[in-house]
């Protein structure tokens, strides 16, 4: 069974630098999807990025950007000029292209900003 | 605007007593799902579906059931048969057939059980 790892509990970072949220994940497959999500205080899940497993070239969105090392099984999350809003619970998950129903979740990092 | 709508936003309820939490969604999705969020966890799948009037178990489907008569409704039962039912609810819904079928998020129901 697949399973998604994120040994980071909390995270924090001044205003304006970067920070890294790690994600590595267990798998025998070989096509997948992996997604970073948002959840801010209002609880609300947002996609922040997404990738796929045969995309060689690692995923961006504005500050977010990602690092994916197949072979390391590691997708982490690198926020750059973090802003207070980027303050919020970040989730990394799985998807096997085999079962497109199914996401399956790390247990989050919190991501403190501080001014 | 499209989107999920999850209500109520808070609910309680007495030991013993079934609750429905209400999921509708204007995307014209195909598929919608529930999730059951714990402290220190990840989100777990409860029950999910992909089209009208059938829908499939998740990882944590005892004590719970759906329905799925329309394709913009989802409702979630927490019956008295779940032991801990206390937890945040987020339903999600998803355009099958995408290249990542990403699933969408509504805002999330708290349930307490008193």
């Amino acid at each position: 069974a697949q399973t998604v790892t994120q040994s980071q509990p909390e995270m924090s970072v001044q205003e304006a630098e970067t920070v890294t949220l790690s994600c590595t994940y267990d798998t025998s497959e070989s096509d997948y999807y992996l997604f970073w999500y948002k959840q801010p205080p209002s609880r609300q899940m947002i996609l922040v990025i997404r990738q796929e497993a045969y995309k060689q070239q690692n995923a961006t969105e504005n500050r977010f950007s990602v690092n994916f090392q197949k072979a390391a099984k590691s997708f982490s999350l690198k926020i750059s000029d973090s802003q207070l809003g980027d303050a919020a619970m970040y989730f990394c998950a799985y998807r096997s292209a085999q079962d497109t129903d199914k996401l399956i979740f790390g247990t989050g990092t919190r991501l403190q900003v501080f001014p | 605007d499209g989107g999920i709508t999850q209500s109520p936003k808070y609910l309680f309820r007495k030991e013993g007593q079934n609750v429905t939490l209400s999921c509708e969604q204007n995307l014209n999705h195909d598929a919608m799902y529930w999730y059951r969020q714990d402290p220190g966890q990840g989100l777990r799948l409860i029950y999910y579906s992909q089209i009208v009037n059938d829908f499939q178990k998740g990882d944590i489907a005892e004590g719970y059931s759906v329905s799925r008569e329309k394709k913009e409704s989802f409702p979630l039962t927490v019956t008295s048969a779940q032991k801990n039912p206390t937890a945040f609810y987020l339903c999600a819904s998803g355009r099958l057939g995408s290249a990542y079928n990403e699933q969408f998020f509504g805002p999330g129901t708290r349930l307490t059980v008193l």
